[in-house]
């Protein structure tokens, strides 16, 4: 089964940049999504059609995509970014989502 | 203003069946992709279960296929997961996700959440 693969955690200090990967054989053809999830809440979009906002989230909140990798960039991290961030794409014939295992943003 | 509310939840015993329900509200039901989005304590989100706008197409995990029945009633803008046979593995908060309607499948609103405990 398609596979999106994340590292587990990062760690920044307030202040600095904070990037997180997801890799997939499918993400040149599916858009990618971030969400972030606080304990105890649902997820949220941050990201989604690979590099758009939506209306709400902070402007230090980025996408990109190149290739088989996308990235999700957080600018000038603040303590109340530390969250879980997952990424979602589909599959190649764009059946289903597909959910990234979650990167843990710990703000140090 | 778009809201999901699932209800339904709760403690089941393995082999034993229950059904989730999600009541839409502030958005045309028929016109969105919905889906079942699980996440089992301290691991990370797991795709369920996706039905089509008109409900004539449904897919599912191979973990929960043969097992868990998705549907809808766009009359009532309701969405429900129907869960057979379940298993401990199946122990989780259950989401309610609409889609976008873009490429890629992706989520634009969640529900709160509804939690199933299988045990006995």
């Amino acid at each position: 089964s398609y596979e999106l693969t994340q590292p587990p955690s990062v760690s920044v200090s307030p202040g600095q940049t904070a990037r997180i990967t997801c890799s997939g054989d499918a993400l040149p053809k599916q858009y990618a999504y971030w969400y972030q999830q606080k304990p105890g809440q649902a997820p949220m979009v941050v990201i989604y059609k690979d590099s758009e906002r939506p209306s709400g989230i902070p402007e230090r909140f980025s996408g990109a995509s190149s290739g088989t990798t996308v990235t999700l960039t957080i600018s000038g991290v603040q303590a109340e970014d530390e969250a879980d961030y997952y990424c979602q794409s589909a599959d190649n014939n764009g059946a289903y989502p597909v959910f990234g295992g979650g990167t843990k943003l710990t703000v140090l | 203003e778009v809201q999901l509310s699932e209800s339904g939840g709760g403690l089941v015993q393995p082999g034993g069946s229950l059904r989730l329900s999600c009541a839409a509200s502030g958005f045309t039901s028929s016109s969105y992709f919905m889906n079942w989005v699980r996440q089992a304590p301290g691991k990370g989100l797991e795709w369920v279960s996706t039905i089509s706008g008109s409900g004539g197409s449904t897919y599912y995990a191979d973990s929960v296929k043969g097992r868990f029945i998705i549907s809808r009633d766009n009359s009532k803008n309701t969405l429900y997961l129907q869960m057979n046979s379940l298993r401990a593995e199946d122990t989780a908060v259950y989401y309610c996700a609409k889609e976008m309607a873009t490429n890629g499948h992706g989520i634009d609103y969640w529900g709160q959440g509804t939690p199933v405990t299988v045990s006995s």
